[in-house]
C-alpha cells in the first residue's frame, strides 16, 4: 500500500563522499518535492519537480542536486557531505501545485555523516 | 508569504479535546489552511484542510473565522497516539504554483 517510497531509511556515509537518496510513488503525481529536516526543526523545502521542470529554492546551497528520470522515481544526490548535512530527508508528491493539492510524504531517509 | 504562528508546545490529558491556534495575519485571497501532523522518524501526514467557516472530518475539525486570520485544529479526545507535531501551512504563490513552507509546529505532548 505504500505510496512514496524512499531507501534507503538509514543512511551513512562519510564528511566529503558523494551521497544519493532514492525516492519512489505509486500515485503517478507530477511533483515531487524534496525536504530537509534537522533533528526538532520543521522541515525546509530544498526544490521540487514539476513533471520535468526542476525549480530550486533560492537558499538551497549547490551541494545538493537531484535528478527525476521519470515519473516515478526521484533522486537527491548531495555532491560533498559535510557534518551539517545530517538530517532527515523527507521526499514528498502531490498531484498538482493547487491550493487544495495535499502532499503525500515518505517516511524518509535518515542520513548521519561521520 | 503568509507566515504561520504557533504555539511551540502544549500538553494535554487523555480523553480531553486539544485545540491548536494558528495565526495568519496576511494570508492572501486564493490561500487555504491546512494542518500535517508528524510522528517522531516520520514523514508529515495530512489532517486536515479548509478555507472558511468550519471544516470537520473523521480525525479533526478546524476553524476559520471570517477574517481568516487564525484558525484552530481541535482534536477530540485525545489519546496517548496523539502525541506528535502538528503544523499549520498556508500555501503561498498563485492559483496553479502553489508551494508551503513549514513553520516551527506545535508539539503535542498527551499524557495519561
Amino acid at each position: 500500500d505504500a505510496m512514496v517510497i524512499q531507501n534507503p531509511r538509514y543512511q551513512v556515509t562519510q564528511f566529503g563522499k558523494p551521497v544519493t537518496l532514492s525516492c519512489s510513488q505509486t500515485l503517478n503525481h507530477n511533483v515531487m518535492y524534496w525536504y530537509q529536516q534537522k533533528s526538532s526543526q520543521a522541515p525546509k523545502l530544498l526544490f521540487h519537480y514539476y513533471d520535468k521542470d526542476f525549480n530550486n529554492e533560492a537558499d538551497t546551497p549547490d551541494n545538493f542536486q537531484s535528478r527525476r528520470p521519470n515519473t516515478s522515481f526521484c533522486f537527491l544526490d548531495i555532491r560533498s557531505p559535510g557534518l551539517g548535512d545530517a538530517a532527515m530527508y523527507l521526499c514528498a508528491t502531490s498531484r498538482d501545485m493547487g491550493a487544495t493539492d495535499t502532499q503525500y510524504f515518505g517516511p524518509g531517509t535518515r542520513l548521519t555523516v561521520l | 508569504l503568509a507566515k504561520t504562528t504557533q504555539p511551540i508546545s502544549m500538553d494535554s490529558y487523555e480523553g480531553q479535546e486539544v485545540n491548536i491556534t494558528c495565526s495568519h495575519n496576511n494570508i492572501a485571497t486564493n490561500d487555504y489552511i491546512t494542518w500535517y501532523q508528524q510522528f517522531p522518524s516520520q514523514g508529515p501526514r495530512f489532517i486536515i484542510q479548509g478555507y472558511k467557516t468550519k471544516v470537520t472530518n473523521e480525525v479533526a475539525s478546524l476553524f476559520i473565522p471570517a477574517d481568516r486570520k487564525s484558525s484552530t485544529l481541535s482534536l477530540p479526545r485525545v489519546s496517548l497516539s496523539d502525541t506528535a507535531v502538528y503544523y499549520c501551512l498556508v500555501g503561498s504563490g498563485t492559483d496553479n504554483f502553489n508551494k508551503f513552507y513549514f513553520g516551527s509546529g506545535t508539539k503535542l505532548n498527551v499524557k495519561p
